[in-house]
């Protein structure tokens, strides 16, 4: 069962933040984020385990809501850097397969 | 190290032939994994083994095979290509299922023509 994002995209000006949105209609064990710059392959940025924890990454940083089967990626005082396409993963059960979301295109501009 | 190798980069295919897409790594990871991007869109898993001996299917499986015979290697067979398996195919590979970073190779645009 594939997780859903949201928004698809989001244009932002360098400085300001957005959050991205990861959910799916099954228990979770896992939630991953990666981020795919054009042309190239996908980046690992963090791994969320069942239990709520949030973590960060620089200034991305993301949260868990077991509960509600939803992770949200939050991007802080964004950089050119920062854009590219965010990709949430989930994984159901340990040791099982990990599946991705459709992916949400960021562009940063100055 | 090397992490995770894919060859070829580049292939182009007719309608019918088959090939094998090769896949390392010299992480000593367990799990591993493939799939496809098509333009514009999401991975889609293919297949994916939890370890030596061991494959299963992902939710875009047919027309392709796997095998694993050795922790390092993980081939992707195509049986007899398709214009639809046009895409780019990333393998990755990661310590354990779900709960380490996937380390992506760096891809193998394929066409079918």
């Amino acid at each position: 069962q594939q997780p859903v994002q949201s928004p698809q995209a989001v244009i932002l000006r360098e400085g300001e933040d957005a959050v991205i949105n990861c959910s799916s209609s099954k228990a979770l064990y896992s939630v991953h984020w990666y981020r795919q710059k054009h042309g190239e392959a996908p980046v690992f940025l963090m791994i969320l385990l069942k239990g709520g924890e949030q973590k960060g990454h620089d200034k991305i940083s993301a949260s868990f809501n077991e509960k509600k089967q939803q992770s949200s990626l939050y991007l802080t005082a964004s950089q050119l850097s920062y854009s590219g396409t965010y990709f949430c993963g989930t994984e159901q059960a340990a040791g099982n397969k990990l599946t991705f979301g459709g992916g949400t295109r960021v562009l940063v501009k100055p | 190290n090397a992490g995770v190798t894919q060859t070829p980069k580049f292939q182009v295919l007719k309608t019918g032939q088959s090939m094998t897409l090769q896949c390392a790594q010299d992480m000593n990871h367990e799990y591993m994994s493939w799939y496809r991007q098509d333009p514009g869109m999401g991975l889609r898993l293919i297949h994916y083994s939890v370890g030596a001996g061991i494959t299963d299917q992902g939710e875009v499986p047919n027309g392709y095979n796997v095998s694993r015979s050795t922790t390092e290697d993980f081939p992707l067979r195509l049986l007899s290509a398709a214009p639809s398996q046009t895409s780019v195919y990333f393998c990755a590979s990661s310590y354990s299922a779900g709960d380490s970073p996937l380390h992506f190779g760096n891809g193998t645009r394929l066409t079918v023509t």
